[in-house]
């Protein structure tokens, strides 16, 4: 069965410092994988998929299927990051579930 | 109004009254998702619907029942739930089912339950 870890409930980082946002997932198949992103009073949207292979508000992520990870970085932290991150993967192709991590909730300090 | 919207916005409901959650999306989606996001538990899906059929039901108890009368509306009919239900519930559109576009999903704020 498909599952999504995110290790971290809780994750403050100083302005200005990277930031790594960790997903592990765990899918006998080729997955895609998304991060999805919830800031304050505001609703739950997408910031990036891998296939895209995009940088989004400069954070990027690598899937690494050798790790079964998907990351989430950004070299230089923002207060405005400071949001709740879900990691989510959708199983192969003919499934209409994508399956959420439980989330990180990261504050960047001024 | 623009995106997904749910009303009501919280709900209050006692384990046998009847209520119902509302859904509505102005983007020309197809699908409709209800999901439930429990206190320190991922998101679950609950309700698939596509073009107004339901293709997909987790498991979910029969105290919960779904009703998409047209591709924009969807809504969650409640009856005679327990306190464990008590949660927020997200509605979210896609243009097309998540398996066959993007994974992008639209959501709603959410409806913030509780079953006293």
């Amino acid at each position: 069965a498909q599952r999504v870890t995110q290790p971290e409930k809780l994750l403050s980082v100083f302005k200005g410092a990277p930031v790594e946002l960790k997903c592990n997932y765990s899918y006998s198949g080729s997955p895609e994988l998304f991060w999805y992103v919830q800031y304050s009073r505001q609703r739950l949207q997408l910031l990036l998929r891998h296939i895209s292979r995009e940088s989004i508000k400069g954070f990027t992520a690598d899937l690494n299927k050798g790790e079964t990870s998907f990351h989430l970085k950004k070299p230089f932290a923002q207060e405005e990051d400071s949001a709740m991150y879900y990691c989510a993967l959708l199983p192969a192709s003919g499934a209409n579930n994508l399956f959420f991590g439980t989330g990180t909730r990261l504050t960047v300090i001024p | 109004e623009t995106g997904v919207t749910q009303t009501p916005r919280h709900l209050v409901m006692g384990m046998t009254n009847k209520k119902s959650l509302k859904c509505e999306q102005h983007l020309g989606h197809n699908a409709m998702y209800w999901y439930k996001q429990s206190a320190k538990k991922p998101l679950e899906l609950m309700f698939v619907y596509s073009l107004e059929e339901r293709v997909e039901n987790n498991s979910v108890p029969s105290r919960f029942s779904p009703e998409c009368p047209n591709s924009s509306h969807l809504f969650l009919h409640l009856h005679t739930l327990q306190p464990e239900d008590s949660a927020l519930y997200l509605c979210a559109s896609s243009q097309d089912l998540v398996s066959a576009n993007t994974g992008e999903l639209f959501f709603g704020e959410g409806s913030r339950l509780t079953v006293l």
